[in-house]
């Protein structure tokens, strides 16, 4: 069974608009850390923010938020007016087992983000 | 700081000859991953070092993969023989130790023909 399931193969939204990517997640270790990246066409991948499972509230970098329901078992990204050089891959991905052992990801199939003008 | 770096950024070999990718991760980062995306596929975890050990190799595909982090810095991805399947973006990330957050390299792009 997928681990992580990224549902929206491709996402539009017109400049300063905000628009959220959807990611839910399965596991049944209490304790992970969901993450999302952003790939831009230039192939680099780029942290964009973190949230651990015992995290009391959202997430928040900027104009990047992670709506975190745990009891849904979701992990969506929110980007809040949205500029042209966010058009770029976004993957979401968990890691498994204690905080402070660093552990593999587990990465979703990712979702294209257009930012239309 | 500089970021992770991986060198070649593009491979093109042919079926049957040999590769190596190189990663050289953040300076005094402990963990070094290795993972790869194939087309169309998501991007997959091969092997974790932790310094110059082999913490979790339980992603590497088969014996034709061959990972080392001689002395505990950068680390050497070897393909032999590489086969058409092994086409795809192999990625390094690092961290320092006790700490969650993965930084990427820019991946390398190996195409086997």
């Amino acid at each position: 069974a997928q681990k992580i399931t990224q549902t929206q193969p491709g996402m539009f939204v017109q400049e300063k608009e905000a628009v959220t990517l959807d990611c839910t997640y399965d596991t049944s270790d209490p304790s992970y850390g969901l993450f999302w990246y952003k790939q831009p066409s230039s192939g680099e991948m780029i942290f964009l923010i973190y949230q651990g499972s015992y995290d009391q509230q959202n997430a928040t970098e900027g104009r990047y938020s992670l709506n975190f329901q745990k009891a849904r078992k979701s992990a969506n990204l929110v980007i809040s007016a949205s500029q042209l050089g966010d058009s770029a891959m976004y993957f979401c991905a968990m890691r498994e087992g204690d905080e402070g052992g660093s552990e593999k990801l587990v990465f979703g199939k990712g979702t294209k983000l257009t930012v239309n003008p | 700081e500089a970021g992770v770096t991986q060198f070649p950024s593009h491979s093109v070999i042919e079926k049957g000859q040999t590769v190596t990718l190189r990663c050289d991760p953040i300076s005094g980062h402990d963990n070094l991953y290795w993972y790869r995306r194939v087309m169309g596929k998501e991007i997959k975890f091969l092997l974790h070092f932790v310094k110059e050990s082999k913490q979790d190799e339980s992603g590497m595909p088969n014996n034709r993969f061959l990972a080392e982090r001689t002395g505990g810095t950068y680390s050497t991805l070897k393909v032999q023989p590489a086969e058409l399947e092994d086409s795809g973006v192999y990625f390094c990330a690092s961290s320092p130790f006790y700490q969650e957050t993965q930084y990427f390299g820019p991946g390398t792009r190996l195409l086997v023909l």
